[in-house]
């Protein structure tokens, strides 16, 4: 069975940093490609990016590819979401995904981390 | 704004039919088979539905069937149950190599 859980929300400053992180079991870490996506409290679904599996390359759609770093950590199965700068429109619940395609087919999600950035 | 477009709210009785739309373009939707549908229900996580146009994974209702003409693709619900009640957002890889989702919809059952 596949596992995904994230942690590491919480309240944060505008303009402050947060790091997420997603530990993943029941597959092959190594070979996932992990999405993180966030929903907004009442919006819909954003892609914050992707980390390619077998070598850890990114893509990031480009409203964020400046303020938001994705990683892993293969030998401990976890990835990884660096934010800076965070604004207040940046509050949302954070999911870690997988993809099961490579086309961003997003079958397994965890319960999402909230991150609330407010003054 | 979302890239890909669909209605706010649909609505239908138990036991009707009824159809969710997604519009994107030639470079998302009409470009590639690779559109999945997401089902949310209240204060749940999105759940994987429909994958690459029209494949139910594993464990998903037979009542649920996605289809694509063109730029648009549709996700039909057919039996209409209460339990069916929820957020749907479809979304579709494009060619910037990333994915785009919908706004989603709200499908009430009356």
């Amino acid at each position: 069975e596949v596992q995904v859980v994230e942690s590491g929300g919480g309240l944060v400053k505008p303009g402050g940093s947060l790091r997420l992180s997603c530990v993943v079991s029941g597959l092959a870490f190594s070979d996932a490609w992990m999405t993180w996506v966030r929903q907004a409290p009442g919006k819909g679904l954003e892609c914050i990016g992707r980390i390619r599996g077998g070598g850890g390359a990114t893509d990031y759609p480009a409203p964020v590819n400046d303020r938001f770093t994705i990683s892993r950590d293969d030998s401990r199965k976890t990835l990884y979401l660096q934010m800076s700068r965070l604004r207040t429109e940046d509050t949302a619940v954070y999911y870690c995904t997988h993809d099961s395609s490579a086309y961003y087919t997003l079958h397994f999600w965890g319960q999402g981390t909230l991150v609330t950035v407010s003054s | 704004q979302s890239a890909l477009t669909q209605p706010a709210s649909v609505s239908g009785s138990p036991g009707q039919s009824i159809t969710i739309s997604c519009t994107g373009t030639s470079s998302d939707v009409g470009g590639y088979d690779y559109v999945s549908w997401y089902q949310q229900l209240p204060g749940k996580v999105p759940k994987l539905i429909i994958s690459n146009v029209s494949n139910r994974p594993s464990g998903v209702s037979n009542r649920f069937s996605g289809s694509k003409s063109g730029n648009t693709a549709s996700l039909t619900i057919s039996g209409l149950q209460a339990e069916d009640e929820a957020d749907y957002y479809c979304s579709s890889y494009t060619s910037s190599i990333t994915v785009a989702f919908g706004g989603g919809t709200k499908l009430t059952v009356l």
